[in-house]
């Protein structure tokens, strides 16, 4: 059984449009996050969620607006999106946020053109 | 100074080899530390959890100096199926509740 699950595995899109990144977990853990991996291979942590809770908001443009319908799930969506936007997008999650390691899903590699 | 700090390598070692990373971190109230690895086009992994009394899990033996603020990383035997990007990673706790810093990585390839 897959721990921590995200959809799609690959997003191509165009310039300005819409899309949503959907991350569920099976560990029972309270706490969810999403990060970005540039072309330079840099992961950089962008959200975080306690219990359906915002915890981390890390100077992200208002284009990207996570959602927790429950702790199991964060959703990630993505307004307008700009060439600059593409990278790949991981989802986490751990048993708290205070000391816990994190597990990652699979990614998603999103390429806008 | 970067938050986390690792020798980006390549590494470049034959099989059987005995390699040593190394990571340094800024914030001196950092409260846990870990090694992940990934693979090409993959998410990181879990490889362990760093304690101040140092630990071990097979070939791999984690130390942490928080005097010096320096984590290691020693891979003994080192197997072709090491060959990855070892990602040295540190979690400040406290307000900054969850937020994982990583290091850039290094990287490793080792060959038969």
């Amino acid at each position: 059984d897959t721990a921590v699950s995200q959809t799609p595995k690959y997003l191509v899109t165009q310039m300005g449009n819409d899309k949503s990144i959907k991350c569920e977990q099976n560990l029972g853990h309270d706490t969810m996050y999403w990060y970005k991996q540039d072309s330079k291979k840099f992961l950089k942590i962008m959200f975080s969620y306690n219990n359906k809770e915002l915890i981390i908001n890390e100077t992200v443009p208002n284009r990207f607006s996570p959602k927790s319908p429950d702790k199991a799930h964060l959703n990630l969506h993505i307004n307008s999106l700009e060439l600059g936007d593409s990278a790949v997008y991981f989802c986490a999650s751990s048993q708290d946020g205070s000391r816990w390691a994190q597990y990652f899903g699979p990614g998603t590699r999103l390429t806008v053109l | 100074r970067k938050e986390v700090e690792q020798d980006p390598g390549p590494f470049n070692v034959p099989e059987g080899a005995t390699v040593a990373f190394n990571c340094t971190y800024s914030n001196s109230a950092s409260q846990s530390f870990f090694w992940y690895r990934q693979d090409c086009r993959k998410e990181p992994k879990l490889l362990m959890s760093v304690y101040s009394s140092g630990n071990e899990d097979g070939r791999f033996t984690a130390q942490l100096n928080r005097a010096s603020q320096y984590i290691s990383l020693l891979i003994r035997d080192s197997k072709l199926s090491d060959s990855a990007t070892y990602l040295c990673v540190v979690n400040a706790g406290g307000t900054s509740y969850g937020k994982l810093t990583f290091g850039q990585g290094t990287i490793l390839t080792v060959h038969p």
